[in-house]
C-alpha cells in the first residue's frame, strides 16, 4: 500500500529558531501534499495546500511567510516553521494525495515543541 | 464541503459491536463518506469508505441509508487496541479536494 514519512518523527527547539519538517511519499508519486496542524485533545486543522512546482495555498489564518513549503519534486514536500515560538508547538501531519485513484494517505506525524 | 456531525465520546466493553454514526446533511452527490482512525500521536489511517448501502471490509462495515444524509460505522467485537478517535468525512472523491476533519469521536473500550 501508499506509504507516506515524515521526517523528523519530534523536535524540540529553541524559540526563534526555524525547523524544517519533510513529507515523503515513498512509493508513488504525489503531485499535491496537504499539511495539517494539531493541537492536543483537537482535531486536524488543514493549514496548505502543497502543489509540485508551483506556490503553496495556505487556509485562512496560516501566515505563509511564517510557514513556508516547498514541494519540489514528486515525492518531498517540506513545512518550514520560521521563528518558531512556543505558540507553534504542535503536532503536524502531512498527506499525500495519489494521482491515480486520488487517495489521500496520511504521514505519522511530527511532534513539534518549541521552548 | 459537507459538514459532519459525530458523538464526541463514547464508551465500550470489550468483545461488543460499536456502531458510530455520523451525519451529514448537507452532502452533495459527487460525495463519498470516509471513516478515519487515529491513535494519539499517529496520523490518520483510513478505515472505510462507501457512497451508498453496505461496505465491509476486514476491520468495519459502514451502513449508509438511501437519502446518505447519514452514516453508521460499525466496529465488530471491539478491543482494548480499537480505542481512538473515529473521523466521519464527506468529500468528492476525485481532484485534489483536501479532506476537512470534524471534531471525531473519542472511543474508549474498558476491559
Amino acid at each position: 500500500g501508499a506509504v507516506v514519512s515524515q521526517h523528523p518523527s519530534w523536535v524540540i527547539c529553541k524559540s526563534g529558531t526555524s525547523v524544517k519538517i519533510e513529507c515523503r511519499s515513498l512509493d508513488f508519486q504525489a503531485t499535491t501534499m496537504f499539511w495539517y496542524r494539531q493541537f492536543p485533545k483537537q482535531s486536524l486543522m488543514l493549514m496548505a495546500t502543497s502543489n509540485e512546482g508551483s506556490k503553496a495555498t495556505y487556509e485562512q489564518g496560516v501566515e505563509k511567510d511564517k510557514f513556508l513549503i516547498n514541494h519540489a519534486s514528486l515525492t518531498l514536500s517540506t513545512l518550514t516553521v520560521t521563528s518558531a515560538h512556543p505558540e507553534d508547538s504542535s503536532f503536524y501531519i502531512c498527506s499525500a494525495l495519489t494521482g491515480t485513484t486520488h487517495e489521500q494517505f496520511f504521514g505519522p506525524g511530527t511532534r513539534l515543541t518549541v521552548l | 464541503l459537507a459538514k459532519t456531525t459525530q458523538p464526541i465520546s463514547m464508551d465500550s466493553y470489550e468483545g461488543q459491536e460499536v456502531n458510530i454514526t455520523c451525519s451529514h446533511n448537507n452532502i452533495a452527490t459527487n460525495d463519498y463518506i470516509t471513516w478515519y482512525q487515529q491513535f494519539p500521536s499517529q496520523g490518520p489511517r483510513f478505515i472505510i469508505q462507501g457512497y451508498k448501502t453496505k461496505v465491509t471490509n476486514e476491520v468495519a462495515s459502514l451502513f449508509i441509508p438511501a437519502d446518505r444524509k447519514s452514516s453508521t460505522l460499525s466496529l465488530p467485537r471491539v478491543s482494548l487496541s480499537d480505542t481512538a478517535v473515529y473521523y466521519c468525512l464527506v468529500a468528492w472523491n476525485s481532484g485534489n479536494t483536501p479532506l476537512v476533519f470534524g471534531k471525531g469521536t473519542r472511543l474508549s473500550v474498558i476491559a
